[in-house]
């Protein structure tokens, strides 16, 4: 299997609710990433994770956690959301995140469509 | 701060109807600029990186062009495949990190 994968595909929660979206990459990455991408408006960068350690918080509330095991796999964990945290949610890996990681591009997996009752 | 507009938000074409969509920034210290293209139901797929004014990047019908302050991806002679959602990043470095800054995206539709 290559690329970015995640699960699930689709997501239907209550605002009570727990659940957990999962990233894979298999692509030799050292750098992770949680984006939101909501109707007419551009992606927004949510956490970076560079060799398993968070690197970058977008003041995202704290309903949303985040968990990088290793380089492979990024985890977004979600508790007690609200209606406006419907969207879609991208995750991308890259060489890395520093000038060193320069003049890579960020792949992209498919995204869980989360939907919030 | 940094922006990305890109036009127009929605275009329509005849098939075999060449056009250019634009992504316009306003960022500094600008280390690449990306275009990716996105699918209904899909995360975007890289399409090109661009790093100084003057570079073009080709793909198939794709062409993609980039000045200090703007870029374009030219299409010729599209065909109903080229139907997506695409859109435009600029990558900057703050505090040693890397920042991607996207466009809301331009909506091409082909028609046969």
């Amino acid at each position: 299997e290559t690329g970015v994968t995640q699960t699930p595909r689709h997501l239907v929660m209550g605002m009570t609710n727990k659940k957990s979206l999962k990233c894979e990459q298999h692509l030799g990455h050292n750098a992770m990433y949680w984006y939101k991408q909501s109707a007419k408006k551009p992606l927004e960068l949510m956490f970076v994770y560079n060799f398993k350690e968070q690197t970058e918080n977008n003041s995202v509330p704290s309903r949303f956690s985040p968990e990088c095991p290793n380089s492979s796999h990024l985890f977004l964990h979600l508790h007690t959301l609200q209606p406006e945290d419907s969207a879609l949610y991208l995750c991308a890996s890259s060489r890395g995140t520093g000038i060193g990681g320069a003049n890579q591009p960020q792949h992209f997996g498919d995204g869980t469509r989360l939907s919030i009752l | 701060e940094d922006q990305v507009t890109q036009s127009p938000e929605a275009l329509r074409l005849q098939e075999g109807e060449s056009s250019s969509l634009n992504c316009s920034y306003t960022v500094s210290g600008l280390r690449g600029l990306f275009w990716y293209r996105q699918d209904p139901g899909k995360g975007p797929e890289f399409l090109f990186t661009l790093y100084s004014a003057g570079e073009e990047k080709e793909k198939e019908r794709l062409k993609a062009t980039l000045t200090k302050k703007e870029s374009f991806l030219h299409i010729t002679a599209p065909k109903p495949e080229d139907s997506a959602t695409y859109l435009c990043a600029v990558r900057v470095f703050r505090f040693g990190n890397e920042k991607l800054t996207f466009g809301t995206g331009t909506r091409l539709t082909i028609i046969p």
